[in-house]
């Protein structure tokens, strides 16, 4: 069975321009997540899917940063424009999510972005 | 509000010695989630285990074994005879009832050859 996949694994792009992840998660899970791990800290979430809709973005800074995941499958993260400040690896993790069941989140390689 | 700590930041081990990873977690939800996760230096977290709160029971897995116990909010990991290749970052995580996961910030192993 094929893992989370992400796309590109690395990215350096200066400062103001735009840059977008893409992720597809494993096949069958209906919830997907973005995180964002800044160097020797632990994954921070961004936003999570159920299905189509983001259920929790409450992290996500929607200045810059914009996420969709149409047909519930595939998502994209995008950041515009991007600062210093977002150099980090943005993880995509999957689970499938049953009434009263919480699955386990199973993580992509992630993209390692580096803001010039 | 939930909370995992990971007080070790980092730990040097010779090859072959047993290492144990300190996980302690904070919730006020009465039914949660427990999770192990390797990083290595490749980047992707690679899940290890999930332990639910009403399951007390130590469990091993060839080298690895976890002890969890609610008595002190602990989940603790295990590597016996540990080798070269289980250098890794390894995360503690808590999922309650909001299934948003809270991540510790991580404890570097490296095992010297």
């Amino acid at each position: 069975e094929a893992g989370v996949v992400q796309s590109p694994r690395y990215k350096i792009i200066e400062k103001k321009q735009p840059v977008a992840f893409w992720c597809n998660p494993i096949s069958g899970h209906n919830t997907l997540y973005w995180y964002r791990q800044n160097l020797g800290q632990g994954p921070e979430l961004l936003i999570r899917y159920e299905n189509e809709e983001a259920v929790d973005d409450s992290q996500l800074p929607k200045d810059r940063f914009s996420a969709e995941r149409l047909k519930g499958v595939d998502s994209t993260l995008k950041i515009q424009p991007a600062e210093l400040g977002d150099s980090a690896v943005y993880l995509c993790a999957s689970s499938l999510l049953t009434s009263g069941r919480r699955g386990t989140q199973y993580f992509g390689p992630g993209t390692r972005l580096t803001v010039l | 509000a939930q909370k995992v700590t990971q007080a070790q930041t980092e730990i040097s081990v010779v090859e072959k010695e047993d290492v144990t990873l300190d996980c302690v977690y904070e919730t006020r939800d009465t039914t949660y989630y427990l999770f192990w996760y390797k990083q290595p230096p490749s980047g992707e977290l690679v899940f290890l285990i999930r332990r639910n709160s009403f399951d007390e029971q130590n469990e091993i897995s060839g080298r690895y074994s976890w002890n969890f116990q609610k008595s002190t909010s602990s989940f603790n990991f295990t590597i016996t005879a540990s080798q070269v290749v289980d250098s890794a970052v390894y995360f503690c995580a808590l999922s309650g009832y909001s299934n948003q996961f809270y991540f510790g910030t991580g404890t570097s192993l490296t095992v010297i050859p």
